[in-house]
């Protein structure tokens, strides 16, 4: 099975910061790695998808980069909106796998 | 507009059974992968299982292998997963997820609570 690996667990920051999240697969994924955006009490939301590819609807200010075994998200400008919880997810094979999420907090 | 939407969730005795349905609409659900993925309360997301568009392959977590099964029913456009031998660490909220590698369209969720 491949493992996602997420860091860092939590991260704190303040509206207007850049945060940037990583992902590494215990194997190579190419580029079948998804980032999604989880509020409490609600279903995941998919932001990124094949790495790099902006999910319909979603701001521009999210961008996902790598390929491999390495991959980040990165939110340019921190709005309040976007303080949740942030899942990686590789879809090279199964089992589907996800990471263990990083919980962004305000400061 | 995609909506999914699951049912048939609520409380089990463990070594119990449950079928979740999920409907499904705003797109040809004949085309498309579909999925159960769960999270545990307080816990990361965990994908369950996954059908392919004409039911001919399914794959599942080692977890629920043997006890869980996944169908689909095109004339009412439904997923379904049929679990049996439900265990404690199975409770959990299930999520119905259109599967386009990643998941693009997710359901509102359904709780399963495994308990005595």
């Amino acid at each position: 099975d491949i493992q996602m690996t997420q860091s860092p667990s939590s991260v704190s920051a303040s509206v207007g910061d850049r945060v940037t999240i990583t992902c590494r697969a215990s194997q190579d994924i190419s580029s079948w790695l998804a980032w999604y955006q989880q509020k409490p009490g609600k279903a995941p939301n998919l932001l990124i998808y094949a790495a790099s590819s902006l999910h319909s609807g979603v701001p521009s200010r999210f961008s996902g980069t790598g390929s491999g075994t390495d991959f980040t998200l990165t939110i340019s400008s921190l709005q309040p909106e976007d303080f949740a919880t942030y899942y990686c997810q590789q879809a090279n094979s199964f089992p589907i796998t996800f990471g263990q999420g990083t919980r962004l907090e305000i400061k | 507009e995609v909506q999914l939407v699951e049912s048939g969730g609520g409380l089990v005795q463990p070594g119990g059974s449950l079928r979740l349905s999920c409907a499904a609409s705003g797109f040809t659900f004949s085309s498309y992968w579909m999925s159960w993925v769960r999270q545990a309360p307080g816990k990361g997301l965990e994908w369950v299982a996954t059908i392919k568009p004409d039911g001919s392959e399914k794959y599942y977590v080692d977890s629920v292998k043997g006890r869980f099964t996944i169908s689909r029913d095109y004339a009412r456009n439904s997923l379904f997963l049929q679990m049996n031998s439900l265990r404690a660490e199975d409770t959990a909220v299930y999520y119905c997820a259109r599967y386009t590698r990643p998941f693009d369209y997710w359901g509102q969720g359904t709780l399963v609570t495994v308990s005595s």
